[in-house]
């Protein structure tokens, strides 16, 4: 089965780098999520990786190493309007189901 | 904005009634997939479909139903209401099955009273 650990909240201050991470176990893998998610809205895509290593878009990088079922979303230069909730998600082993974790709630405060 | 659209946006019921919602997948996308998001957790797959076919359900009773149209678009139906049906109901599009990116819509907001 699939399984995703990511911390529950965590809090930072305008202007810092913070370092979500996320743990999985899945018995195929087919690539590795973050959504973002503001309160009462909808997931956002952010990122995908499927192979080892760094992806970079603007303030966002998210980071994959397979063989260790880990990942990290990384946000540099924080806004406030950072402050949401960042989900990882795996796909199922058929492909179909995006398994989430519960999700990281992130504060930014000035 | 992903152009998923899904309405309504918030509905109120009573238990043992019966709901339709309804999605409008991106322009391109022939998968849609459902998901049940209660407070302060992950969404839960509920199914897929894909070219008018369930694709892959989640662990969900029969009394969750649904339908994809010609056009790709997806309703679901959820009978004999609960008061744990109490969520946000979200619908993604992608462009394929398999793998590829899902992107949501607005959700809807169902209240079961």
């Amino acid at each position: 089965g699939q399984n995703i650990d990511q911390p529950t909240e965590m809090t930072a201050t305008e202007g810092a780098i913070v370092q979500i991470n996320c743990t999985y176990q899945t018995s195929g893998f087919n690539g590795l999520f973050w959504y973002q998610q503001h309160a009462g809205e909808a997931p956002t895509f952010l990122s995908y990786n499927v192979l080892d290593g760094l992806e970079e878009k603007g303030r966002f990088s998210s980071f994959l190493s397979r063989s260790k079922g880990y990942s990290y979303l990384l946000l540099k230069e924080l806004q406030m309007k950072d402050s949401a909730s960042y989900l990882c998600a795996v796909y199922n082993q058929a492909g179909t189901a995006l398994i989430f974790g519960k999700g990281t709630t992130l504060s930014v405060s000035s | 904005e992903t152009g998923v659209t899904q309405s309504p946006t918030h509905l109120i019921k009573t238990r043992g009634q019966q709901v339709t919602l309804r999605c409008s997948s991106q322009s391109g996308h022939n998968t849609v997939s459902w998901y049940q998001q209660a407070l302060g957790q992950g969404p839960q797959f509920i199914f897929q479909y894909y070219r008018e076919e369930e694709n892959g359900r989640g662990n969900f009773p029969p009394r969750f139903s649904g339908l994809q149209f010609p056009n790709y678009s997806s309703e679901l139906n959820v009978n004999a209401l609960e008061l744990d049906d109490s969520a946000l109901y979200l619908c993604a599009s992608s462009r394929e099955q398999g793998g590829e990116t899902q992107y949501f819509g607005p959700g809807t907001r169902l209240l079961v009273l």
